[in-house]
């Protein structure tokens, strides 16, 4: 059940640009993006609530295809900054039962 | 300060020991969280509350329980610590209003269980 990310890992040069897909088996209604340093907690970067939305975070922007059940978070111009994991995260709802969940993350360093 | 405190930070137990992890929070949110962290397995949902009176279960319960003591307090147990709950474990906070909002992360509480 938990949405699928790819790449597992990612290593760029400072200004080069990266993808990082978020999959998921079931419908997805909402998706967020969140980005973890190392040995620090996840923080926020956005959400997309609506199938086919398109947000921008500084040089970091995101879709939301709800048809596919997929997310894409793209990275422009990378910095060094940018390093660290990166989680999608979305509600999982069924009969009675509610999740919060996120994917299996996505490592990505940025060398100078 | 922090928003989301939790306590403690770092502990080391021997097996079957009892071990309570602690969150509290200051942003006044209704909804809290445990997730447990494993390298490459991401963030899990062990426990969840969405107020006082309601706790549910997350993907990976057994083990562990909660207690909701207040709306700012909840707190995590290992009845009797195993080794393979060895893991990073974070405790997370959101509002209520307008679906699910964004989640606020304390530091995390590294637990190493021997």
């Amino acid at each position: 059940q938990q949405p699928v990310q790819s790449p597992q890992a990612v290593i760029l040069r400072e200004g080069e640009d990266a993808v990082i897909n978020c999959s998921s088996s079931k419908a997805l209604y909402s998706v967020h993006w969140y980005r973890q340093k190392h040995g620090e907690a996840p923080v926020f970067l956005m959400i997309l609530l609506k199938g086919g939305e398109q947000k921008g975070h500084d040089k970091i922007s995101a879709s939301f295809n709800e048809k596919k059940q997929q997310s894409s978070l793209y990275l422009t111009a990378s910095q060094l900054s940018y390093s660290g994991t990166y989680f999608c995260g979305t509600e999982m709802t069924g009969p009675g039962t509610y999740k919060y969940i996120f994917g299996t993350g996505t490592r990505l360093k940025v060398l100078a | 300060d922090a928003d989301v405190t939790q306590t403690p930070r770092n502990r080391i137990t021997k097996t079957g020991k009892r071990i309570m992890l602690e969150c509290s929070q200051t942003k006044g949110h209704d909804r809290m969280y445990w997730y447990r962290q494993d390298p490459g397995l991401g963030l899990r949902l062990i426990y969840y509350s969405f107020d006082v009176k309601d706790i549910n279960k997350g993907e990976i319960s057994d083990g562990y329980s909660v207690s909701r003591q207040a709306q700012a307090k909840f707190s995590l147990s290992l009845e009797s610590a195993i080794p393979n709950q060895t893991a990073l474990y974070f405790c997370a906070t959101s509002a209520r209003a307008g679906g699910i909002g964004e989640l606020f992360f304390g530091e995390g509480s590294r637990l190493t269980v021997l």
